[in-house]
C-alpha cells in the first residue's frame, strides 16, 4: 500500500518569510514527485515536479528530493498571502505514466 | 499548460439516479485519463485509469459496476455514477495525461446526492 504523508497543519508563516513543506513516502519504487497547490473548492494546479535527488528551483519555489530518506520538500521564498492554500504532495512510479498517489495536504496560511 | 474541461461543474441529484460526468482534453489527445475523488478535508484518491479503446482499470475498493467509465475518443472520458447514494457525494476530478506524461487536471465536478 503506497502512502504519502504530510503534516496537515495549518502552517502559519509571516508574509515575506520562507515556507517549508515536507512530505514522506513509503514506496521506494516511486520515481516522480509532484507538488500541487489547491485552493478551497478548486482542483489542484501543478507547482513543480522533481525526478532526481537534490534541489530544483523555479522562481520562488524550490523542490528538494532525497530518495534515500524517502523525503521530498517544497520551499516557498518571499511568501505572499496569495500563497495561502493547501499544498499536496504526490508521487508515482516510473516516468509518471500511472495515476498519482496524493498526500492529504498541508494547509498553509501566509499572515500579512 | 494544456486545458482539461469537466462538465457539469456542479450537480445535485436524487438518491437512486445516475449521473454522467464528462472530461475533455481540449488541446491535446489523451490516450489515458484518470478519475479521482476527494471527500471534504481529504486528499484526492485515484479511482480508476481510463484508457482509450479499452476497459478502465479500477483501484482496489472501487466498484466498477457502480462507477462506469467510457473513453470512447482521444479527447473524451466519461464517468457515470450509477444508482447514486448520499455517500457518493464528493468532488470528482479528472486528469488527462499528455504525451510527455504530465497530468493536467480538470476543474472538478461537485456531486451532491440528496
Amino acid at each position: 500500500q503506497k502512502e504519502v504523508e504530510q503534516n496537515s497543519g495549518p502552517l502559519s508563516v509571516p508574509e515575506g518569510a520562507i515556507a517549508s513543506l515536507n512530505c514522506t513516502y513509503s514506496d521506494r519504487g516511486s520515481q516522480s514527485f509532484f507538488w500541487y497547490r489547491q485552493y478551497s473548492g478548486k482542483s489542484p494546479e501543478l507547482i513543480m515536479f522533481i525526478y532526481s535527488n537534490g534541489d530544483k528551483e523555479d522562481g520562488r519555489f524550490t523542490a528538494q528530493l532525497n530518495k534515500a530518506s524517502q523525503y521530498v520538500s517544497l520551499l516557498i521564498r518571499d511568501s505572499q498571502p496569495s500563497d495561502s492554500a493547501t499544498y499536496l504532495c504526490a508521487v508515482v512510479e516510473g516516468g509518471g505514466a500511472d495515476g498519482l498517489t496524493f498526500g492529504k495536504g498541508t494547509h498553509l496560511i501566509i499572515q500579512p | 499548460g494544456a486545458v482539461v474541461s469537466q462538465h457539469p461543474s456542479r450537480v445535485i441529484c436524487k438518491s437512486g439516479t445516475s449521473v454522467k460526468i464528462e472530461c475533455r482534453s481540449l488541446d491535446f489527445q489523451a490516450t489515458t485519463m484518470f478519475w479521482y475523488r476527494q471527500f471534504p478535508k481529504q486528499s484526492l484518491m485515484l479511482m480508476a485509469t481510463s484508457n482509450e479503446g479499452s476497459k478502465a482499470t479500477y483501484e482496489q475498493g472501487v466498484e466498477k459496476d457502480k462507477f462506469l467509465i467510457n473513453h470512447a475518443s482521444l479527447t473524451l472520458s466519461t464517468l457515470t455514477v450509477t444508482s447514486a447514494h448520499p455517500e457518493d457525494s464528493s468532488f470528482y476530478i479528472c486528469s488527462a495525461r499528455a504525451p510527455n506524461n504530465e497530468q493536467f487536471f480538470g476543474p472538478g465536478t461537485r456531486l451532491t446526492v440528496l
